[in-house]
């Protein structure tokens, strides 16, 4: 079982509210990632991490933000969140390894809603 | 041209069948591939890495065409609980938008 955890699970909140989206992992990857599912569609990458002080922008346009102060903390926040924002959001590590490459592994997602 | 292509399904297939995938990719500098399974509202999972040589795992085997740029994953012998959408995945942070399989009894 992989450690990577993420906070809230459910989250439904109003139009206009800032939110933080929490996602730790305890393996020391050093490779981090956000991805935005909705249900039954593909993966889209929207931001990444490779370490410390390291943000990038993913293939999807996102008007959220990331930040990387910790190893093992990379939170996502929404300044202000509007109905579009509804889906799941599912955080990732990764570290390069010599038998595993660079294989992923995926909290449990944060579902929200934007009223 | 997406850079990570999967047909789609759905697969309906019955028990016991063998099904197989293919995934296509763009990049032919890339350097890892994996295939992961999602169960539905569940995170991805990872089912196997793809390995250059070709690698099994049960009744799963994975392939590497890099000529060709596709990997593949063949299922053997079907269960029920092989039901879910298998994501292809080629480096970091490329996946495919997932093929759906439904075992049926």
């Amino acid at each position: 079982e992989a450690d990577i955890y993420q906070t809230p699970r459910y989250l439904v909140i109003g139009t206009g509210k800032k939110i933080t989206l929490e996602c730790s992992q305890t393996m020391g990857h050093d490779k981090m990632y956000w991805y935005q599912q909705d249900p039954g569609m593909e993966l889209h990458l929207i931001h990444y991490s490779y370490g410390v002080n390291s943000t990038e922008k993913g293939d999807l346009s996102s008007e959220s933000t990331v930040s990387r102060i910790r190893t093992e903390h990379f939170p996502l926040t929404l300044e202000s969140a509007r109905p579009s924002h509804t889906s799941q959001y599912l955080c990732a590590s990764s570290t390069r390894g010599q038998s595993k490459g660079e294989t992923q592994y995926f909290g449990p997602g944060t579902r929200l809603l934007v009223l | 041209r997406k850079e990570v292509e999967q047909d789609p399904g759905p697969f309906n297939v019955p028990e016991g069948a063998t099904v197989a995938f293919n995934c296509t990719y763009s990049n032919s500098a890339s350097q890892s591939f994996f295939w992961y399974r999602q169960d539905c509202r569940k995170e991805p999972k990872l089912l196997m890495s793809v390995y250059s040589s070709g690698n099994e795992d049960g009744r799963f085997t994975a392939q590497l065409n890099r000529a060709s740029q596709y990997i593949s994953l063949l299922i053997r012998d079907s269960k029920l609980s092989d039901s879910a959408t298998y994501l292809c995945v080629v480096g970091a942070g490329r996946f495919g938008a997932g093929t759906r399989l439904t075992v049926k009894p």
